[in-house]
Formats: C-alpha cells, sequence, structure tokens
C-alpha cells in the first residue's frame, strides 16, 4: 500500500507570501498526483491533477509540481482566501485506492 | 448546473441502519464514477469506494470491505451508502464525489465535483 506523507502538519505565512506544501508517496506514483483545498464547513475542492495540471478556473497562484515520490504545491503570493487545510491525493490502478494524505494545515502569521 | 446533492444530517443510535443518498444533476450520472470519502471530527480524508451508476460496477478500498454497502439507482441519478449496523466510530461527515480522468500517457483520475457532505451522528 502506498502512503502518502505530507509536511508540514501545520504551515504559517503571512499574506502576499509565498507558500510551499510537499507531499511524499512511499514509491513512485509517476504523476497520478491531485491537490485539493478544504475551508472549514466546507467540502474539498479540486486544485491540481497530474501532479501540475490546474483544475478549471483556478487562479493562476496556485502551481503544482513534481513526479516520483515528491511531490509540491506552491501558492505564489497568498490571499487570505487561501488559507485552509490542503490535502494530497494519490491514485492506486489496481487495486484501486485513492490514498489522501493527511492535509497541511496553512494558516495567517 | 452540474452539483451533486446530498441527503441531510442524521442522529442514530448503535446498532440502527441507515442509507444515505447523493444525487447527481447537470452531467451524464452514468458515465462518471461517484466515490463516497469519509472524514472523521477533526482529521482527513479517507476513501470507502467508488461506484459507476451505469452497470453499478462497485469496487471498495480494504479498509472499509464489508463495513458498507455502495449502491446506485441510476433511473434517478443517485447514489447511496448504507450500513446494517452502525457504531459509534461512524460519526463522521460523508462526501460523495465525482470521478473525472484524463486519458494520456496514463490515466489520470481526480475528483472533480463534490457534494457538501452529510453529517452522520452515531450515539446513544
Amino acid at each position: 500500500e502506498i502512503v502518502m506523507t505530507q509536511s508540514p502538519a501545520t504551515l504559517s505565512v503571512s499574506p502576499g507570501e509565498r507558500a510551499t506544501l510537499s507531499c511524499r508517496a512511499s514509491q513512485s506514483v509517476s504523476n497520478n498526483l491531485a491537490w485539493y483545498q478544504q475551508k472549514p464547513g466546507q467540502a474539498p475542492r479540486l486544485l491540481i491533477y497530474g501532479a501540475s495540471t490546474r483544475a478549471t478556473g483556478l487562479a493562476a497562484r496556485f502551481s503544482g509540481s513534481g513526479s516520483g515520490t515528491e511531490f509540491t504545491l506552491t501558492i505564489s503570493s497568498l490571499q487570505s482566501e487561501d488559507f485552509a487545510v490542503y490535502y494530497c491525493q494519490h491514485y492506486h490502478a489496481w487495486p484501486p485506492m485513492y490514498t489522501f494524505g493527511q492535509g497541511t494545515k496553512l494558516e495567517i502569521k | 448546473e452540474v452539483q451533486l446533492v446530498q441527503s441531510g444530517a442524521e442522529v442514530k443510535k448503535p446498532g440502527e441502519s441507515l442509507k444515505i443518498s447523493c444525487k447527481g444533476s447537470g452531467y451524464s450520472f452514468t458515465n462518471y464514477w461517484i466515490g463516497w470519502v469519509r472524514q472523521m471530527p477533526g482529521k482527513g480524508l479517507e476513501w470507502l469506494g467508488i461506484i459507476y451508476p451505469g452497470d453499478s460496477n462497485t469496487k471498495y478500498s480494504p479498509s472499509f470491505q464489508g463495513q458498507v454497502t455502495i449502491s446506485a439507482d441510476k433511473s434517478i441519478s443517485t447514489a447511496y451508502l448504507q450500513w446494517s449496523s452502525l457504531q459509534a466510530s461512524d460519526t463522521a461527515m460523508y462526501y460523495c464525489a465525482r470521478l473525472d480522468a484524463v486519458v494520456g500517457r496514463t490515466i489520470l483520475w481526480y475528483f472533480d465535483l463534490w457534494g457538501r457532505g452529510s453529517l452522520v451522528t452515531v450515539s446513544s
């Protein structure tokens, strides 16, 4: 079973600054990696799929990178609405598994 | 509008049964897999299983196989998640989500559309 590990657990950043969130897979997952944002009291929202493709309508300040076992979600200039919990997720073809990381809470510094 | 509308909050006692629903609209419900995701209070996201409403092909996470049942009624564009005997540990928010894919060198799968969640509380 592939384990997804996100770091840090909590990231404190000031508005306007850059935030870098990491996700590591216990074995190579190629580019089958998605990122989701979840705000308090809301459902998760797709941000990135295929490790680097932005979801429709997503602001350009969000970018994803990486391949294999190391992935990064970067938010170039934090806006107030970006403070939330972020999850990475991997899909495994067989047996089918949709494994989420434990999440990174991005909070205002 | 493309959306998934989930049933409302439920409060149940241990040992009771429950079936929650997820109704899709604004797209071809039978052509997309629907997944269920659990979020226990203050915790992260866990995948329970997926179903293809077109033929009710279902796949479960090994962690939830035998614990829940996923079904669908394509005639009313609705997927279901059910329990035969609830436990206090089933207390959580349950989300349904549509699974989309991009076919390239590999197939990239992701949950692109989410319902608002159904809160299930199990307490004596």
